[in-house]
């Protein structure tokens, strides 16, 4: 089945600097990819919607200055957290949708602490 | 405003009861699917519908798909400790998927 690799699975950084979050499609292409933010007991909250070869689509109140994403290939999307903030810490997901056939797998999760 | 309103958000029952999530929306969705989630992993694909009227069932777990495809439901029997775990429901709307608030689910033994 589809697999959806997302690296690191925990990071932990200082105020001030920018983390990277890499989202991969191991087994099958993905024209697009999207972000979302989980806090402490609550559900995901869509951050944007990242398509191959073009800019990301941020949903309302995202800062697409703060949240960079790269849907450089097909199979991989990144997302820079940059001058992180301690109010930036949380689980962030990212999923892809299978090129052609629709549905969504799950990355298995970023957890970002910023100290 | 929330897109898909889950409830309840919290649940808590003994092993053996029944259980019933619901999720609703006033918007019409071409498909919905349902997650499981675990404390720190991405959520888990539990079933997706997408016909009005649809029900489907995957062991003790039954879903269903409104005839209006505006809500959906998921209903457990003789709940275990091993169903714990955060329960998404989220809807396909043009081309993203979107979350309802999810039900934090405890079963205890």
């Amino acid at each position: 089945g589809a697999v959806v690799s997302q690296h690191p699975s925990r990071v932990i950084c200082k105020s001030g600097t920018s983390v990277k979050i890499e989202c991969r499609s191991l087994d099958f292409q993905a024209t697009t990819m999207f972000w979302y933010r989980q806090f402490p007991k609550q559900s995901l909250m869509l951050m944007a919607t990242s398509n191959e070869g073009s800019k990301a689509t941020y949903e309302q109140g995202v800062e697409k200055d703060k949240f960079l994403i790269n849907h450089a290939s097909l199979t991989l999307s990144t997302l820079t957290v940059t001058s992180a903030h301690p109010e930036d810490s949380s689980f962030y997901i990212c999923s892809a949708s299978q090129t052609g056939r629709g549905g969504y797998t799950f990355g298995s999760g970023t957890r970002l602490t910023v100290v | 405003t929330q897109l898909l309103e889950q409830s309840p958000q919290f649940l808590s029952i003994q092993e053996g009861e029944n259980l019933t999530v619901y999720c609703n929306s006033s918007s019409v969705f071409s498909s919905l699917q349902w997650y499981r989630q675990e404390p720190g992993e991405g959520p888990v694909l539990l079933v997706t519908v997408v016909t009005g009227g649809e029900v489907k069932k995957l062991k003790r777990l039954t879903f269903q798909f409104g005839d209006a495809r505006k809500d959906s439901s998921l209903h457990i029997t003789a709940a275990q400790p091993g169903d714990t775990g955060l329960y998404l429901c989220a809807g396909d709307q043009g081309g993203k998927l979107i979350f309802g608030q999810g039900t934090e689910l405890s079963v205890k033994p």
